[in-house]
C-alpha cells in the first residue's frame, strides 16, 4: 500500500520569505500526486497535480511543486508567501491507472505571519 | 455549477447511538468518497462508491458503512458510536472515480460530528 510523509507539522514564516514544503511518498509503481489546501473554515481545494510529463508542475496562487522521481518527492514551493496563505496544507498519493484510493500525508499548518 | 453538499454540518451524539451524514455530489460525478479527518490521524479514507457500487474500503470497522443511491447521492452510517469516532466527516466526488481517472477529488465542507 502506498503512504505519504509530511515531515513539517507546523511552519512559521513572515510575509515575503520563500517556503518549501516536504513530501515523500512510498510507492513502487507509478504515481499520481496531488497538493491541496484547507483554508481556515473552508473545504479541502486542489492547489495542484502532476500526472506524468514535466516534473515541475505550477498550480494556483503561485505555487509549484517539483515531483523527483529517484527520491520519491513531491514538495511544494512559493518564492514568496502571503498573509493569505496560512491553511493547512496536504500532500497525496494514488496509484496511476488503478482504483485505489488517494492518500493523504498528515498536513503541514503554515502560517504566515503579517 | 453547485459543490459537494454535506448534511449536517454539525452534530452531536451520544455513545452509543448512531449517525446517518449525507452527500450529495457535483452534477454528474458518479463516483463518491468518504474520509474520516482528525487531528491526530489526519485524512483517512473509509470507502468509494462508484455507480451504486462500492469498489474500495479503507481499514475501519463494520460500524461504519455506507450506500450510493440512483443519483449518486450518497449517505455513510456509523453505528454504536464510540468518542473516538469524534470527528470531521468529509466526501469529496470525481467524474469518474478513481480507477481510469486521474484521482482529482472535489470535497464538501465536511459534517463535524461529536460523541459526548
Amino acid at each position: 500500500a502506498q503512504s505519504v510523509s509530511q515531515h513539517n507539522h507546523h511552519v512559521i514564516l513572515s510575509e515575503a520569505a520563500s517556503l518549501e514544503l516536504g513530501c515523500n511518498y512510498s510507492y513502487g509503481g507509478t504515481v499520481n500526486l496531488f497538493w491541496y489546501v484547507q483554508y481556515p473554515g473552508q473545504h479541502l481545494q486542489l492547489l495542484l497535480k502532476y500526472f506524468s510529463g514535466d516534473p515541475l508542475v505550477k498550480g494556483i496562487k503561485g505555487f509549484e511543486a517539483e515531483f523527483i522521481k529517484s527520491k520519491f518527492s513531491f514538495n511544494l514551493r512559493k518564492p514568496s508567501v502571503q498573509w493569505s496563505d496560512t491553511a493547512e496544507y496536504f500532500c497525496a498519493v494514488t496509484p496511476a491507472g488503478s482504483a485505489r484510493q488517494l492518500t493523504f500525508g498528515s498536513g503541514t499548518q503554515l502560517t504566515v505571519l503579517p | 455549477k453547485a459543490g459537494v453538499t454535506q448534511t449536517p454540518r454539525y452534530l452531536i451524539k451520544t455513545r452509543g447511538q448512531q449517525v446517518t451524514l449525507s452527500c450529495s455530489p457535483i452534477s454528474g460525478h458518479r463516483s463518491v468518497s468518504w474520509y474520516q479527518q482528525t487531528p491526530g490521524q489526519g485524512l483517512q479514507f473509509l470507502f468509494e462508491y462508484f455507480s451504486e457500487t462500492q469498489r474500495n474500503k479503507g481499514n475501519f470497522p463494520g460500524r461504519f458503512s455506507g450506500r450510493q443511491f440512483s443519483n449518486s447521492r450518497s449517505e455513510m452510517n456509523v453505528s454504536t458510536l464510540e468518542l473516538g469516532d469524534s470527528a470531521l466527516y468529509l466526501c469529496a466526488s470525481s467524474p469518474h472515480g478513481l480507477a481510469g481517472g486521474t484521482g482529482e477529488l472535489f470535497f464538501g465542507e465536511g459534517s463535524r460530528l461529536t460523541v459526548l
